[in-house]
């Protein structure tokens, strides 16, 4: 069975500085591994997905992630926060069938 | 495209009272999914299902049944509700056949029960 850990539950960052929130993920197969972005009181939406066609995956709004298999990880970057960042981030797994597994999500705050 | 859409989108329930959510996909997506999300705990999947028809029990499907009468549709019912039914429940599909399995997500039902 697959699993996701996702390291710190909250982090803060000043706007302008990187975010960094952190996945690793269990599998005994390859997997495909989603980021996942909750903005307040909304549903989920698509940030990025890696389905073993590049190591370095780039989604909407200027994050990327990158898959280390050595690692078994797949951190999530932003170069620059801007306050529209803050949300909740949830990374997910699935491998090769029709179900996803998500981590507890990290909670993203941007100050001024 | 509306998407995915839920109804209701707030509820409050005292223990033992039944309810059913909606969940409604105009996407023609064989795959969709109830999950509930709790503080620290991420989504947990309660039942999906693969097509029309069908239904399949997912990590925590105890307290909740399913149906899916109509391809768009999948209805999640609580029979007879309790505390620790309170949450935030998410519907979600999916195409299929797939193999990145994107989900595409509802806004959520928010549901207190005393």
């Amino acid at each position: 069975a697959q699993s996701v850990t996702q390291l710190g539950s909250h982090v803060s960052v000043s706007e302008g500085a990187l975010v960094l929130l952190r996945c690793n993920y269990s599998s005994s197969v390859p997997p495909y591994l989603f980021w996942y972005v909750q903005y307040p009181n909304q549903g989920l939406q698509l940030l990025l997905k890696y389905t073993s066609a590049a190591t370095l995956v780039k989604g909407i709004n200027g994050f990327e992630a990158e898959f280390k298999k050595s690692e078994t990880s797949f951190h999530l970057t932003k170069p620059s926060a801007h306050m529209s960042d803050a949300a909740e981030y949830f990374c997910a797994v699935s491998v090769r069938d029709y179900k996803l597994s998500f981590g507890a999500g990290t909670t993203v705050t941007v100050r001024a | 495209n509306a998407g995915v859409t839920q109804t209701p989108k707030f509820r409050v329930l005292k223990t033992g009272q039944s309810m059913t959510l909606l969940c409604a996909q105009d996407m023609n997506h064989e795959y969709m999914y109830w999950y509930r999300q709790d503080p620290g705990m991420g989504l947990r999947l309660i039942h999906y299902s693969v097509g029309e028809g069908t239904t399949a029990k997912g990590e925590v499907p105890d307290g909740y049944n399913v149906s899916r009468l109509k391809k768009q549709n999948f209805l999640l019912g609580l029979e007879s509700a309790a505390p620790s039914q309170t949450s935030v429940y998410f519907c979600a599909s999916s195409y299929f056949p797939t193999v990145n399995n994107e989900q595409f997500f509802g806004p959520g039902t928010r549901l207190t029960v005393l």
